[in-house]
């Protein structure tokens, strides 16, 4: 069985400053790895992805995630948020063999960026 | 443009009320799910399909069943609604995860309130 953990509920931040939002999980197989936005009364949208390759991934919006293996992390960052940026964001994987590519979410993360 | 649609945005049933929601998708994707999201859980899985007629339980399928009688289609149906199942359903659609690089791809989601 697969889970993820995001250490942070809510994340507070001043526009302009850099942000990292952070994510674990667990897993016995390999899995390909995920994160989405959530804007206020929307659906979710992807940002970035990782499915082999390099670990340093870039998503939409400037938006990239390193993963790391040894510590099964998958840390998004930003190094300059906006105010356009306040959303709630989520961690996701889905094992590589999965019939249907279903995937498994973490409890999410409100990014508040203030001005 | 990518497009999954669920019919309604906000509902309000009674307790007991059979409560049908409907997602429709453009893409002749093979795979749909069904999602709910609650504060603080993030998205758990309730059912999902890989193809036409067939449908596979997820993480919390207790007090849900599904149909899909057409690929592009996908209902959740809540047999006697109560008020625990009070939520945010979100409704997606994907290819087959392999070969890789593809995405999933959600709607913007339906306010569901048991009073």
């Amino acid at each position: 069985a697969q889970s993820v953990t995001q250490l942070d509920s809510q994340v507070p931040v001043f526009e302009e400053a850099p942000v990292e939002l952070r994510c674990n999980y667990s897993s016995s197989v390999s899995v390909y790895l995920f994160w989405y936005v959530q804007y206020p009364n929307q659906g979710l949208q992807l940002l970035l992805k990782y499915l082999s390759g390099s670990t340093l991934v870039k998503g939409i919006n400037g938006f990239e995630a390193e993963f790391n293996k040894s510590q099964t992390s998958f840390h998004l960052r930003k190094p300059s948020v906006h105010i356009s940026d306040t959303a709630e964001y989520f961690c996701a994987v889905s094992p590589i063999y999965n019939q249907g590519g279903k995937l498994i979410f973490g409890q999410g993360t409100e990014l508040s960026v203030k001005p | 443009d990518v497009k999954v649609t669920q019919s309604s945005r906000y509902l309000v049933k009674r307790t007991g009320e059979k409560v049908f929601l409907e997602c429709v998708q453009d893409m002749d994707h093979e795979n749909m799910f069904w999602y709910r999201q609650d504060p603080g859980l993030g998205l758990r899985l309730i059912y999902f399909s890989y193809d036409v007629k067939m449908k596979e339980k997820g993480d919390i399928p207790e007090g849900y069943s599904v149909s899909r009688e057409k690929k592009e289609r996908f209902s959740l149906i809540l047999e006697s609604a109560s008020t625990n199942q009070t939520s945010m359903y979100l409704c997606a659609s994907s290819p087959p995860l392999r070969p890789r690089g593809n995405t999933i791809y959600f709607g913007e989601g339906s306010w569901l309130t048991v009073v």
